[in-house]
């Protein structure tokens, strides 16, 4: 299995841009998972869905972000408008089954955001 | 609600010297444990976890975790630091009674000098 996909690697934008990241899960696992991670805040779980439905987003910092999964083998997170607070590393993960399980990361996504 | 904290955001050792990373947990049940390690420009990977089986866990690439319940510890240890064990180290916690979610600690960077 090639692991946990994400476009871009890297993406610049100015402010107020939309910006879009992308995910691939790993086949077969039913958990995705979003993260942020920061200097000033560490590692953040965003929103996770399980089975292509949102279980929790109360990660999700304001109305300006949106996760969506139209299927088991895609995901998105997209920010509209973008604000350079949004700058970071957006990580995607996946599991099979419930948290005891371990979560495959991807690459992770470095936003920068003028 | 259930909680990590990594005791020291920065570790340094030298090349041979035993690693010490320490983890404390706040868990309102007995909690699933996990440390994940983050290589430079790289999602975060599995080290090993702890499911109420055996309190002393064995990982890949030589390191190992006890769970002590009287001291709510989950540290990491390795006998032998090798160069290439220089990352970012992260505790996390999931709650048995909860939700599928992981805590992440804030993550300990682990220096090793030759």
């Amino acid at each position: 299995d090639a692991g946990v996909i994400q476009s871009p690697r890297h993406e610049v934008t100015e402010m107020g841009q939309e910006v879009t990241l992308r995910c691939k899960p790993i086949s077969g696992h039913d958990y995705l998972f979003w993260y942020r991670q920061t200097m000033m805040r560490g590692l953040e779980l965003l929103i996770y869905f399980n089975n292509n439905v949102p279980i929790d987003d109360s990660g999700m910092p304001e109305d300006r972000f949106s996760a969506k999964m139209p299927n088991a083998s895609f995901s998105t997170l997209k920010i509209q408008p973008s604000e350079p607070r949004d700058s970071a590393v957006y990580f995607c993960a996946s599991s099979r089954g419930l948290a005891r399980n371990e979560q495959f990361f991807g690459p992770g996504t470095r936003l920068t955001v003028l | 609600a259930q909680s990590v904290t990594q005791l020291g955001s920065h570790v340094s050792v030298s090349e041979g010297a035993l690693v010490l990373l320490r983890c404390n947990y706040s868990s309102s049940v007995p909690p699933y444990l996990f440390w994940y390690v983050q290589y430079p420009n790289q999602g975060l990977q599995l080290l090993l976890k702890y499911t109420s089986a055996a309190t002393l866990v064995k990982g890949i690439n030589g390191f190992e975790a006890e769970f002590k319940k009287s001291e709510t510890s989950f540290h990491l240890t390795k006998p032998s630091a090798h160069m290439s064990d220089a990352a970012e180290y992260f505790c996390a916690v999931s709650d048995r009674t909860n939700t599928d979610k992981l805590i992440f600690g804030t993550g300990t960077r682990l220096q090793v000098f030759p």
